[in-house]
C-alpha cells in the first residue's frame, strides 16, 4: 500500500521561502489518472487546496495563494515537492501531501508536516 | 469560487444515532463532484464519498452520501465510537476545489 511522508523544515523565517518533499513509498508516487495534491490546515482550522499536478504533468494551483506555489514531480526520486514563496504567518499550516482521482479528492495521505513561519 | 456552508456546525448525538450532515454550496456542484472526509484528532483527513454518493474503497456501508445541484447530505445509519470526528465536504466540480468550514460530530 502507498505511503506518503512530508519532509522539510519545520521553521521558515517571513518572507522565505517554504520548501516541502512529499517521499512514497510502498509504490510509484505518480500513477496514470491519478492527481497528486498539497493541502494545508492552520492550527485549529480548516482545510485548504494548495495545488495539484495530474500525472500528464499538468498543474493546477489556487489562486488565493497568488502565484507563490511551485509543484512539481520527480519520479526518479519517488518525491513531490511544494514551494511556497514570500511566506508570511498565514502561511502556518500542517502541509499535507495526498494522492487520488480528483484535484483535492484523495485516498492516500501523508501524516502532515508542520510549518510554522516566524522569526 | 464557490463556497461551501457546512451545518450544523457541531453535532452532539450518542452511539447507534443517526446523524445527517449538510453541505450547501454557493453555487451547482459540477457533475455533483462533492467529496467527504473525515478527520480525527491529529490525524490525516479520511475520504468517505466522493461523487456525492459513492463510498471510498474500505469504508463502511453504515456511511451515505447524497444530494445534488447545491445541496448534500452525509448520514451515518447508525454511530460507532469512532466516528466521533470532524467532517468536512468537498467540491471538486469548479476550479477552486472548496472545502467547507467542518461539522464537528461529538459524543453527547
Amino acid at each position: 500500500q502507498l505511503q506518503l511522508q512530508e519532509s522539510g523544515p519545520g521553521l521558515v523565517k517571513p518572507s522565505e521561502t517554504l520548501s516541502l518533499t512529499c517521499t512514497a513509498s510502498g509504490g510509484s508516487i505518480r500513477s496514470s489518472n491519478y492527481y497528486l495534491n498539497w493541502i494545508r490546515q492552520p492550527p485549529g482550522k480548516g482545510l485548504e487546496w494548495i495545488g495539484s499536478v495530474y500525472y500528464s504533468g499538468n498543474t493546477y494551483y489556487n489562486p488565493s495563494l497568488k502565484g507563490r506555489v511551485t509543484i512539481s514531480v520527480d519520479t526518479s526520486k519517488n518525491q513531490l515537492s511544494l514551494k511556497l514563496s514570500s511566506v508570511t504567518a498565514a502561511d502556518t499550516a500542517v502541509y499535507y501531501c495526498a494522492k487520488g482521482g480528483g484535484i483535492a479528492v484523495a485516498d492516500s495521505w501523508g501524516q502532515g508536516a508542520l510549518v510554522t513561519v516566524s522569526s | 469560487e464557490i463556497v461551501l456552508t457546512q451545518s450544523p456546525g457541531t453535532l452532539s448525538m450518542s452511539p447507534g444515532e443517526r446523524p445527517t450532515l449538510f453541505c450547501r454550496a454557493s453555487q451547482t456542484v459540477s457533475n455533483n463532484f462533492l467529496a467527504w472526509y473525515q478527520q480525527r484528532p491529529g490525524q490525516a483527513p479520511r475520504l468517505l464519498i466522493y461523487g456525492a454518493s459513492t463510498r471510498a474503497t474500505g469504508i463502511p456501508d453504515r456511511f451515505s452520501g447524497s444530494g445534488s445541484g447545491t445541496d448534500f447530505t452525509l448520514t451515518i445509519s447508525r454511530l460507532e465510537p469512532e466516528d466521533f470526528a470532524v467532517y468536512y465536504c468537498l467540491q471538486y466540480g469548479s476550479s477552486p476545489s472548496t472545502f467547507g468550514q467542518g461539522t464537528k460530530l461529538d459524543i453527547k
